[in-house]
């Protein structure tokens, strides 16, 4: 299976409830990053997690990392159908050599639907 | 404005004709990097480059090339494209290896 996995495959909820999507990976990572991606576009950058922290907040967005369960959390709180997108994590590991941190592995990511 | 530019936006073409998507960026960014996306798999790394004239694989290089000979482009070559490479390719750049990518807007490719 992939370094990153993503749970659920799919969320539906209304608007104004909150989101959670968890992600939970394999091996040891220099970061985690989470995108959004809309229907068929490009996927854009929401929040990035350094392997010694433990949470960020952005605006309605909060990420918390647990480096011994290996997995991640991303909640959406008062969701608006404006959120509707795929959400992904991606971790960030060494190359085969460990000289350099360039190999970013996604998730096969979360559907979300926000009704309004 | 900032921007990392893909062309062409959708291609069909045949089994066995060599081919070139384009990804150009505007930011300096010395991080640029090629993803294809297929249902249900996510997004997989074909190729990354943390600069000029350095190029490391990711998950799935197989059938493709990659240069990086300027700051600001990185093509994605398929020298004899097969029907399993059909997908929608992503290229991404960041100012470095660590930083949060920036992403194109996707290339679609069918090849037939």
């Amino acid at each position: 299976s992939q370094q990153g996995e993503e749970d659920p495959q799919a969320l539906s909820i209304q608007e104004g409830e909150n989101a959670t999507m968890n992600c939970s990976y394999k091996t040891s990572i220099n970061n985690l990053q989470w995108y959004r991606q809309n229907s068929g576009r490009g996927l854009v950058h929401l929040i990035l997690i350094r392997s010694n922290e433990r949470e960020k907040h952005s605006g309605r967005l909060r990420v918390t990392l647990d480096t011994s369960k290996k997995s991640s959390s991303l909640l959406i709180t008062a969701s608006r159908a404006a959120d509707t997108a795929s959400y992904f994590c991606a971790t960030l590991m060494p190359n085969a050599g460990g000289t350099s941190y360039g190999k970013l592995t996604f998730g096969q990511g979360t559907i979300l639907t926000v009704h309004p | 404005e900032a921007q990392v530019t893909q062309n062409p936006r959708y291609l069909i073409t045949v089994t066995g004709k060599k081919l070139t998507v384009t990804c150009s960026q505007n930011m300096n960014h010395e991080y640029m990097s090629w993803y294809r996306q297929d249902p249900g798999l996510g997004l997989r790394q074909i190729y990354y480059s943390m600069n000029v004239e350095v190029t490391d694989k990711g998950d799935v290089p197989e059938g493709y090339k990659v240069s990086r000979k300027e700051k600001r482009n990185f093509p994605l070559i398929l020298e004899s494209p097969s029907p399993n490479q059909t997908s929608l390719y992503f290229c991404a750049s960041s100012p470095g290896g660590r930083e949060p990518q920036h992403f194109g807007d996707g290339t679609r490719l069918s090849i037939l």
